[in-house]
């Protein structure tokens, strides 16, 4: 597609459960970053893959968060036993190789009860 | 870690007056870019500048890159309503592909 597209839009969890969102990158686009904003400030980066390989993880906590991107499905990143500080806006962002410009989808906010 | 600062955090003018924001970060960088956010959206790019540039302009938008200072600022001219959004800078390390590192943002509000 031509736009990075995420789902579901808005994912509520009670503490403790598990979170999974989606993103499918631009089509052509190798790259694919998750970021998470919290209170509408600043984006911190957690990850990103180069096609199904991890390119940079240097943001992902280590415990309870995991991503993937496999070969003809969406991306996905999984939150295991939520908590209340997950709460956020997690965007996806996708580039071409050699690019600087990302493009960002709409987000996926996730609130934990 | 927080990479950048933006101030200011909020500006409000009036439609058709300049808005100027600025960006400070801490590294060494290979390039800045500034990013608009609308309510309840995703960031949409608005303009690049390498760092052996000094400035930039695309349409409206003006902005400038002093890497000794390690600042930038983003000029939009001739406000308008529509440019109402949440103002990132964000800055790229070494190479492209790279994740990107953002400033806390400037809340811009035109007003009619």
């Amino acid at each position: 597609g031509e736009e990075v597209a995420q789902t579901p839009k808005h994912l509520v969890r009670g503490e403790g459960q598990k979170a999974k969102l989606y993103c499918a990158p631009i089509k052509g686009h190798s790259y694919v970053f998750w970021y998470q904003q919290v209170l509408k400030n600043e984006f911190k980066f957690l990850i990103s893959f180069q096609n199904e390989n991890v390119f940079d993880e240097t943001g992902m906590p280590k415990e309870r968060f995991s991503a993937k991107c496999l070969p003809n499905s969406p991306c996905s990143l999984e939150i295991q036993a939520t908590k209340l500080e997950d709460s956020a806006v997690y965007f996806c962002a996708s580039s071409l190789p050699g690019s600087y410009e990302q493009y960002f989808g709409p987000g996926t906010r996730l609130t934990v009860t | 870690s927080q990479q950048g600062e933006e101030d200011p955090q909020a500006l409000s003018i009036q439609e058709g007056e300049n808005a100027t924001m600025n960006c400070s970060y801490k590294t060494s960088i290979n390039n800045l870019q500034w990013y608009r956010q609308n309510s309840g959206r995703g960031l949409v790019h608005l303009i690049l500048i390498r760092s052996n540039e000094r400035e930039k302009h695309s349409g409206r938008l003006r902005v400038t890159l002093d890497t000794s200072k390690k600042s930038s600022s983003l000029l939009i001219t001739a406000s308008r309503a529509a440019d109402t959004a949440s103002y990132f800078c964000a800055t790229e390390k070494n190479f492209g592909n790279e994740k990107l590192t953002f400033g806390t943002g400037t809340r811009l509000t035109i007003i009619p």
